[in-house]
């Protein structure tokens, strides 16, 4: 089961930020979170992760919390091209060793960007 | 670097059948991962293959389906005399041995049973 809560939808006015907010407070110390998305009909694409510090990268921006029980994905200028699903995952390590544990996709939160 | 490549695409197979489902991963990728999405939900991992070994299959249900990713050539998903409830998108991919918490998804093959 996944460990994490999204709301199931967001409407986001094109050009604007999108936020997106997860619950993960059972979050263990050594569990990131990662966050992929879901284009219609296509396979999920891998967007960032993180630990406790924020991440950025070109796609997006992740914003964890101190006490890490949540989270915020941050699309600063959504375009149409980001409508979709999009899924926030805990999951454990990013070693060799340990980052080969498959993902546990929950029922993501349905993105729809709005001209 | 060509992308993580499934074929085919769609698939249409009468119950009882034999489906046969292939994955190439990404270049330089010697980890493979398989997930299923059944209409309307969320994907389920199916089972975590290393090259001529499985890792973990803890997703695969018990019969009917099998998974191999040889030496050489494509990872294959297989699945036994198909039945309706078979019938989803199936997902594969791939990562690079380096960055194993990056999967790199292909387009999925979507299996129709008659």
């Amino acid at each position: 089961d996944a460990k994490t809560t999204q709301p199931p939808s967001m409407d986001c006015a094109e050009g604007r930020a999108a936020n997106l907010p997860c619950n993960h407070s059972t979050i263990s110390g050594n569990e990131y979170v990662y966050w992929y998305r879901q284009i219609h009909s296509q396979g999920p694409q891998y967007i960032i992760h993180g630990l406790k510090n924020n991440e950025t990268n070109e796609m997006a921006s992740l914003i964890i919390t101190e006490d890490r029980k949540s989270s915020t994905l941050i699309l600063p200028h959504a375009t149409l091209r980001d409508t979709a699903v999009y899924y926030c995952i805990v999951r454990a390590g990013t070693s060799s060793v340990s980052g080969n544990t498959p993902l546990v996709f929950g029922k993501g939160t349905r993105l729809s960007v709005i001209a | 670097n060509a992308g993580v490549m499934q074929n085919p695409r769609h698939l249409v197979r009468r119950r009882g059948q034999e489906a046969r489902l292939r994955c190439s991963p990404m270049k330089g990728h010697s980890h493979v991962y398989w997930y299923r999405q059944l209409p309307e939900e969320g994907l389920k991992f199916m089972v975590y293959l290393q090259k001529e070994n499985i890792i973990d299959e803890s997703g695969m249900p018990k019969e009917r389906f099998s998974a191999e990713f040889p030496k050489e050539g494509p990872s294959i998903l297989r699945i036994q005399q198909v039945v309706r409830g078979d019938s989803a998108a199936y997902f594969c991919a791939s990562s690079p041995r380096d960055r194993l918490y990056e999967q790199y998804f292909g387009p999925g093959t979507r299996l129709t049973v008659t």
